[in-house]
């Protein structure tokens, strides 16, 4: 079944301890992208992937590290996370070019 | 940078109401695509519309591209309480690969 796998589903941890959520798609996608979802501000990129080695800054990378050192993974790294970093997290895939994007099922992270 | 507006933010409608959202980009679209999030859900991928003034209808769903290719809409004639969810409007400048994703319209409907 082709599909997005985000784990772990849910997280609470304690500022400033490094954490890192997977992410691992099995369609052979060349961009891969990580999303965070807060309430009244939609979905905001965090970084993304146009292919192996290729990672780029989306709109709110602070804070945050990504590698893509295979196609079917691209892991999102918390350094050292704060109260901030509370939020809905979403990984996605998809095909260059204009084709639709496939979700992950979401990793809610708690930083107290 | 590019950035995706979408109105309204929340909308809450009595089963059989219309209900319309409405996507703005402040850059020009080479594609526009709406997702559709259920509640407790990720977004999933409804449509892509590509040509300038483009419409597309999904059953009781319609979607537009605006002529200048920096807004969209979406308009669901008699809502039903499945149709419950945020939908999102995602957009991609022509020549870059990024996807941006608007802020969602969170709608709501009563039996």
């Amino acid at each position: 079944e082709a599909q997005v796998t985000q784990n772990p589903r849910y997280l609470i941890t304690v500022t400033g301890k490094k954490l890192t959520v997977t992410c691992s798609q099995n369609m052979n996608h060349e961009y891969m992208s990580w999303y965070r979802q807060d309430p009244g501000l939609g979905l905001r990129q965090i970084y993304y992937s146009m292919n192996v080695e290729v990672t780029d800054k989306g709109d709110v990378p602070e804070g945050y590290k990504v590698s893509r050192k295979e196609k079917r993974n691209f892991p999102l790294i918390l350094e050292s996370p704060s109260p901030n970093q509370t939020s809905l997290y979403f990984c996605a895939s998809k095909i260059t070019g204009n084709t639709e994007a496939f979700f992950g099922q979401g990793t809610r992270l708690t930083v107290v | 940078g590019q950035q995706v507006m979408q109105i309204p933010q929340y909308q809450h409608v009595q089963e059989g109401e219309d209900f319309t959202t409405y996507c703005n980009s402040s850059t020009t679209l080479s594609n526009i695509q709406w997702y559709k999030q259920r509640p407790g859900g990720h977004p999933v991928f409804l449509i892509q519309l590509v040509k300038s003034g483009e419409v597309k209808k999904q059953k009781r769903l319609t979607f537009q591209f605006g002529e200048a290719k920096k807004n969209s809409s979406l308009h669901i004639t008699a809502t039903q309480t499945t149709d419950v969810g945020t939908y999102f409007c995602a957009g991609k400048e022509t020549g870059f690969q990024k996807l941006v994703f608007g802020t969602g319209t969170r709608l709501l409907v009563s039996p």
